[in-house]
C-alpha cells in the first residue's frame, strides 16, 4: 500500500463548476499538508499549505484535512479554464523529517 | 516563499555523456533537494542536500550517477552521469522555508531531458 494515495483522473468538469480533490493517507505521523498545481512543461507550484486538521481558504480554493481520517481535500469554485493542471498533494511529518511524500496527481481539465 | 531557476532549462543528450543542472535561490536556504519526475508520473526524490555536508540519496539513487554540490546557502548542482535514455526526465530542484509554524517546499521550473 502507498503511503499516499490519489486518484490519477483525469478529471474534466464544465467552467464554473465546482472540483473535489481528494488524498488519503496512512502514516498518522503527517503533520504538514500541501496542494501544488503543476502546469504542463512547469514545475509545481504550492497552492495551499494546512497544518494539522482543519480548513484554511484563499480566494476560490479551499483545502481541508481530516486526520482523524486519514483524508485531505481541496476544493476549487467557480472553475475556470486557466485551473486546467495536475494537482498533487504531498505530505510530511515534522521537525527533522524532511521528506514530502506526494500523490501520483490528479490531472484536470475545465471546459469552457 | 522562494523564488528558485534552473539551468539548463531543457537539454538533449548522447548516451554515455554527462549533464549538470544548476538551481539557484534568491535567498539563503538550509535544506534543499533534488527531484525527478518521469512522464506522466509523480516526483521521486532523489537526495536531500544540505550546505557544508555530503547529500543523502534516496534508495535506488547513488552518488556515482547522481553527484551533487552544495557550495553555498543559495546554490546547488546535480549531475546526471553516464546517461541513458532510461535517465530522459524531469529533474526539478526544491528548497525547504520553514518559519511561523510552517514547514513547506518552493519548486524550481525544472530541467527538461532527453537522452538519446
Amino acid at each position: 500500500q502507498k503511503e499516499v494515495e490519489q486518484d490519477p483522473g483525469p478529471l474534466s468538469v464544465p467552467e464554473g463548476a465546482i472540483v473535489s480533490l481528494n488524498c488519503t493517507y496512512s502514516n498518522s505521523a503527517f503533520q504538514y499538508f500541501m496542494w501544488y498545481r503543476q502546469y504542463s512543461r512547469k514545475g509545481p507550484e504550492l497552492l495551499m499549505y494546512t497544518y494539522s486538521s482543519g480548513n484554511k481558504e484563499d480566494g476560490r480554493f479551499t483545502a481541508q484535512v481530516d486526520k482523524s481520517s486519514k483524508y485531505i481535500s481541496l476544493f476549487i469554485r467557480d472553475s475556470q479554464p486557466s485551473d486546467s493542471a495536475t494537482y498533487l498533494c504531498a505530505m510530511k511529518r515534522g521537525g527533522a523529517t524532511n521528506k514530502l511524500i506526494f500523490g501520483t496527481g490528479t490531472l484536470l481539465a475545465v471546459q469552457p | 516563499s522562494a523564488v528558485i531557476s534552473q539551468k539548463p532549462s531543457r537539454d538533449i543528450c548522447q548516451r554515455g555523456t554527462s549533464l549538470t543542472i544548476q538551481c539557484q535561490v534568491d535567498s539563503q536556504v538550509t535544506m534543499m533537494f533534488w527531484y525527478r519526475q518521469q512522464p506522466g508520473q509523480s516526483l521521486t526524490l532523489i537526495a536531500t542536500a544540505n550546505q557544508g555536508s555530503e547529500a543523502t540519496y534516496e534508495s535506488g539513487f547513488v552518488i556515482d550517477k547522481f553527484p551533487i554540490s552544495r557550495p553555498n546557502l543559495t546554490f546547488s548542482t546535480l549531475t546526471v552521469s553516464n546517461m541513458s535514455p532510461e535517465d530522459s526526465s524531469i529533474y526539478l530542484c526544491s528548497v525547504e522555508v520553514v518559519g511561523q509554524g510552517a514547514e513547506t517546499q518552493y519548486f524550481g521550473p525544472g530541467t527538461r531531458l532527453l537522452v538519446l
